[in-house]
């Protein structure tokens, strides 16, 4: 059973770079059929997708994040990350890694997700 | 435009029927999916594609799309259905993915 794991600090301050790390066990990272992604959720708001990464590198981010995130993948080690710099108070939420399954007839699903890390922006 | 737009907050009765709907201009041309996140949980997905149930979801959950709108249903509800509800889909790029602002629903 694949499963998703997040890692990375719980406090960070402002102005600084956010290092998570999604590691993926129970399956490998190297699947044509899915591209892996993360999203985030500020305390008592909704979902936001950041962006999703492909084994062989290709990504594509929010639009409105854009310049401030890089997701990478490690397939040695079966993990991909994210990092999000200039953070201010507005990027403290959980952030989730999840697997997209995106469907060849457009029936695409962000079908597993790890359990969430909360990451708090504060000085 | 690559919003989706989705209803605050639903009620619904013990064993009753409720819809939650999902706007948005891209959703003419791409499936949603929806989520359910119960309180302190990560999201689970509960409908995808035209009307696909992951293995594990119960078939009280059902899924449409008419036009520029999709649309939730759980057809008889049952306590452990109140959650907060989202959808997704790609944006008009194809390539974005946005989620709806979600829906609570309450079971009475």
């Amino acid at each position: 059973q694949l499963q998703l794991q997040e890692s990375g600090p719980g406090l960070v301050k402002p102005s600084e770079t956010l290092s998570l790390t999604c590691t993926v066990s129970g399956g490998s990272i190297n699947s044509d059929s899915h591209y892996w992604g993360w999203i985030r959720q500020p305390p008592g708001k909704g979902l936001e997708w950041i962006g999703n990464i492909f084994y062989s590198g290709t990504t594509y981010y929010n639009p409105s994040l854009k310049s401030r995130v890089t997701i990478s993948v490690d397939t040695s080690k079966n993990q991909f990350s994210l990092k999000l710099s200039s953070l201010t108070a507005a990027d403290t939420a959980v952030y989730y890694c999840a697997r997209l399954r995106r469907g060849y007839n457009l029936d695409d699903a962000f079908d597993v997700w790890g359990q969430g890390t909360r990451v708090t922006v504060s000085s | 435009s690559s919003e989706l737009t989705q209803d605050p907050a639903v009620s619904v009765a013990l064993g009753q029927t409720v819809r939650i709907t999902c706007q948005g201009d891209s959703l003419r041309s791409y499936y949603a999916s929806w989520y359910q996140q119960r309180s302190g949980q990560a999201p689970v997905v509960v409908i995808y594609g035209k009307n696909k149930r992951p293995s594990g979801i119960p078939d009280r959950f059902s899924g449409s799309t008419s036009g520029n709108t999709a649309s939730l249903t759980i057809t008889g509800a049952q306590a452990e259905d109140e959650a907060d509800y989202y959808c997704n889909s790609r944006d008009s790029s194809g390539n974005h993915y946005v989620f709806g602002s979600g829906t609570k629903v309450t079971v009475l």
